[in-house]
């Protein structure tokens, strides 16, 4: 079954720094996401992204958040200072459809700030 | 404003006894009902979904859920339990908006 990749599967900053968060959603995919998970338990909605713009975005993506998809593979997700309280998995997901096809989940990128 | 509710931290059960997640839900509109199942260092796993049609839906690895409009639920549910089942369970919602919201997630144990 085809997967969603995510790059780094763990990543160490420093506070204050700036980290990229890297996906590739599945291929024929059209709609993106970022959640996060912290400590293990509740998954917290960031961004949807579709036709190259944000569709939707929580009250956590603030403006030192960012998502691109700078080319036809990659999906990215940008803390441009980075607090410690945004010490999280990160996970990223796509779907061939908005809301009602499953999302397939990347096996998430664990950020920790110093 | 979406949400979901996962009313127990833990459900434990033991191997061969029949098993239920319970979850709730609050939408504006018609729901798009999820369960996702999540191991150790993973990413979130798709078991099944409810859009419309029968109540009953049947997924992945012997689960099913039942919608209940009236009661606003769509409990997950596994006639046998197998131990291999131990996991972290979560409900989610969706609406055409596309965003899903996700409950706090319910720990299953099911011991030998």
């Amino acid at each position: 079954e085809p997967e969603v990749t995510q790059t780094p599967s763990h990543q160490v900053t420093q506070m204050g720094q700036e980290v990229i968060l890297r996906c590739v959603p599945i291929s024929n995919h059209l709609y993106f996401y970022w959640y996060r998970q912290i400590l293990g338990q509740k998954v917290e909605f960031l961004v949807s992204f579709y036709n190259n713009e944000i569709s939707e975005k929580s009250e956590i993506f603030d403006d030192q958040f960012s998502v691109e998809r700078p080319d036809g593979s990659n999906f990215t997700l940008k803390i441009r200072s980075t607090k410690l309280e945004d010490s999280a998995m990160y996970f990223c997901a796509s779907s061939r459809d908005s809301h009602n096809e499953k999302l397939f989940f990347g096996s998430g990128t664990q950020l920790s700030v110093l | 404003a979406q949400s979901v509710a996962q009313p127990e931290d833990q459900v434990n059960v033991a191997e061969g006894n029949p098993l239920t997640v319970k979850c709730t839900y609050s939408v504006s509109g018609n729901p798009y009902l999820f369960w996702y199942v999540q191991y150790p260092n993973r990413g979130l796993q798709f078991l099944l979904k409810y859009i419309t049609g029968d109540n009953l839906v049947k997924g992945s690895y012997g689960f099913e859920a039942e919608f209940n409009k009236s009661q606003t639920s769509f409990h997950l549910k596994k006639p046998s339990a197998l131990v291999s089942d131990s996991a972290l369970y979560f409900c989610a919602v969706s609406t055409n908006a596309g965003k899903s919201t996700f409950g706090d997630g319910t720990t299953l144990t099911v011991k030998p």
